[in-house]
């Protein structure tokens, strides 16, 4: 079974807030992870990739949890150009090849409110 | 400028029709993808190229095609036996390592409307 799940929002938060998405992936075996933000009619742009010990673009956190086999994004002091679908993307292996193809999740959407 | 180019932009079909979408890389990466996006739904892979001259059928192939004749190009033709064409249709690219799946870029995609 290829699954990613993300809770699909909104997400509606004032701006300055902090505010987290968590998505669960179903194939252990997985071994790339990724954050993309698409905006409304726009192609899905890559945020940041996801790495074992976490990693960090500004305000931008993102954590992989293997046992648990959930990915999280976190994003502190909100703007309203935060406001988007947050989609999480995950290597599928065995799904198209010996080297995988990603899956995407349906996306969260995030609304930053003035 | 370095990037995937779709077009048309926007593209209206009559039933019975077949079009073809165009999307073209200079990028020099190896391998291409075509994806459908339906509202309020994730993409759906419909084609994969990970080589000149090769393509892999993805989940929901049925009534497209697609061929690899140039690494730089991978149109996508909607055949008149796709159901239900009315979508938002994304071409991306990756590098092809002997390692991991490598990020993939996308093109500003191709909106379909079946009139």
């Amino acid at each position: 079974r290829k699954e990613v799940e993300q809770d699909p929002g909104p997400f509606n938060v004032p701006e300055g807030a902090t505010v987290a998405f968590n998505c669960t992936y179903s194939n252990s075996a997985s071994q790339s992870f990724f954050w993309y933000r698409q905006d409304c009619r726009k192609e899905p742009k890559l945020l940041m990739s996801v790495y074992s010990s976490g990693n960090e673009d500004g305000r931008f956190t993102a954590q992989l949890n293997r046992a648990s086999q959930y990915i999280s994004l976190l994003i502190r002091d909100s703007k309203l150009s935060d406001s988007a679908t947050y989609l999480c993307v995950v290597n599928m292996l065995g799904y198209g090849g010996s080297q995988g193809n990603l899956i995407f999740g349906k996306g969260t959407k995030l609304s930053v409110k003035p | 400028d370095g990037g995937i180019t779709q077009s048309p932009k926007y593209l209206f079909r009559k039933e019975g029709q077949n079009v073809t979408l165009s999307c073209e890389q200079n990028l020099n990466h190896d391998a291409m993808y075509w994806y459908r996006q339906d509202p309020g739904q994730g993409l759906r892979l419909i084609y994969y190229s990970q080589i000149v001259n090769d393509f892999q059928k993805g989940d929901i192939a049925e009534g497209y095609s697609v061929s690899r004749e140039k690494k730089e190009s991978f149109p996508l033709t909607v055949t008149s036996a796709q159901k239900n064409p009315t979508a938002f249709y994304l071409c991306a690219s990756s590098l092809r390592d002997r390692g991991i799946t490598d990020t993939q870029y996308f093109g500003p995609g191709t909106r379909l409307t079946v009139l």
